[in-house]
Parts: C-alpha cells; structure tokens; sequence
C-alpha cells in the first residue's frame, strides 16, 4: 500500500496566489481528515469528511479556505488568497470509519511558504 | 474547550535507559487517547489507541496507560534506543466528536549512542 499521498511536497507562493493542496487517502479508507501544524499552535484538525461529505468544518480559519472531496479517492484544499500567515505544513489523514476507534494514516505533510 | 499539554517540551537521555513521557488533559470526558510519533519532515504514525474504557495499553516496548480521573495519560518507553529518538504527541477525543483529535505539542525526544 503506497499510504496518503500528498501534492505538493513543498510549496512557495507569495501573498495573494491561489494554492492547492491534494491529498489521495489510502484505497478503502473512508474517513479523510486536513491538519496544519505550526510551530505556535500545534496540530490543529481544519476539517474532515466521511463518506466524501464535510462533517465538521470549524477548524477552518476563515473563508479563504475552502476543501472539497469530490470522490473517494481524491481531496483538495484551496487557499484563496494565500497570505504569509498560512504558512505552515499541511497534512492529510485518512481512515477507516470505525465509531471513534480507528487510527488515523497521515501523509508526508505538504510544506507551504507564502512570502 | 479541550487543552492537551505535554512536559517536557524536550528530553535527551541515554541509550538504554527506561523513560516516560508525560500528557495531561483538561476535560476528563474523553472518547480516546492516543500517542502518535513524529519524525523530522514526516508525518505522524500511531503509536497506541487507548480507549476511555482501558486503563493501558502495550506495543513491544511500549506501554501507555490513562487515568481519565486526573485527565492524564504517560507512556512508557523500555530499553530506549537511538531510533526511538522523534517527536511524540499524544490526542485525545471526545464522544461528541470521536473521530475529532485535539493533539499537545509534543515531546521531543533524544536517544543519545
């Protein structure tokens, strides 16, 4: 099994630019799950997703973020527009849905600089 | 609101020597516990699930307990080894939101040869 995939690896954008982040959960899994750590706050879960529908999404902080599951295989995270603030390392997570008990399977994280 | 807190922040021991990290918790409702490993410019594997029901848990030369009572949680690393040298982070959940991880910041840990 190749595990969560993440895309890009590493990103530099400046101020203003759209970012993407994608995310290919583990084949099966039906739980995915958006991280941002940073040094000041942590780990924090910005949004997740069973079944392909947001299930809770109040870690997001502010509009300009926006994430999307179109199908069981394939997630985005959308920053629009980015500013230095957002950077951070991005991760993904995913699951198979098993009432609270299931291990999470993070990605390699996604290293977003915004100048 | 949630608030998971681990101490030390940093901690650097011999080769072979018995350790315990430390994570305490805020709201004793708890769903789980778990503690996961970072390692440098990677993501996080999990290490041990603890459910509110289990007082601990084991995997090889781990051992990680929960006393839900006094919102605490310690695991226990034996025979420490260099390669055990990473970050660990321990989340919990609530019932409310089980599949929901409010994580501390983590123990950085040392394993020196």
């Amino acid at each position: 099994d190749a595990g969560v995939i993440q895309s890009p690896r590493h990103e530099v954008t400046e101020m203003g630019q759209e970012v993407t982040l994608r995310c290919k959960p583990i084949s099966g899994h039906n739980s995915l799950f958006w991280y941002r750590q940073t040094m000041m706050r942590g780990l924090e879960l910005l949004i997740y997703f069973n079944n392909n529908v947001p299930i809770d999404d109040s870690g997001m902080p502010e509009d300009r973020f926006s994430a999307k599951m179109p199908n069981a295989s394939f997630s985005t995270l959308k920053i629009q527009p980015s500013e230095p603030r957002d950077s951070a390392v991005y991760f993904c997570a995913s699951s198979l849905r098993a009432g609270g008990q299931e291990t999470q399977y993070f990605g390699p994280g996604t290293r977003l600089l915004v100048l | 609101k949630q608030e998971v807190t681990q101490i030390p922040a940093a901690l650097s021991v011999p080769e072979g020597e018995n350790l315990v990290l430390n994570c305490s918790f805020t709201d004793s409702a708890i769903y789980n516990l778990q503690w996961f490993r970072q390692d440098p410019g990677k993501g996080l594997t999990s290490l041990l699930l603890i459910q509110s029901s289990q007082r601990e848990q084991t995997s090889g030369r781990l051992n990680a307990s929960l006393d839900k009572s006094s919102g605490r949680s310690t695991l226990y690393i034996a025979a420490s080894q260099p390669g055990d040298s990473a970050t660990y982070l321990c989340a919990v959940s609530d019932r409310q939101g089980a599949q929901k991880l409010v994580f501390g910041q983590g123990t950085r840990l040392t394993i020196n040869p």
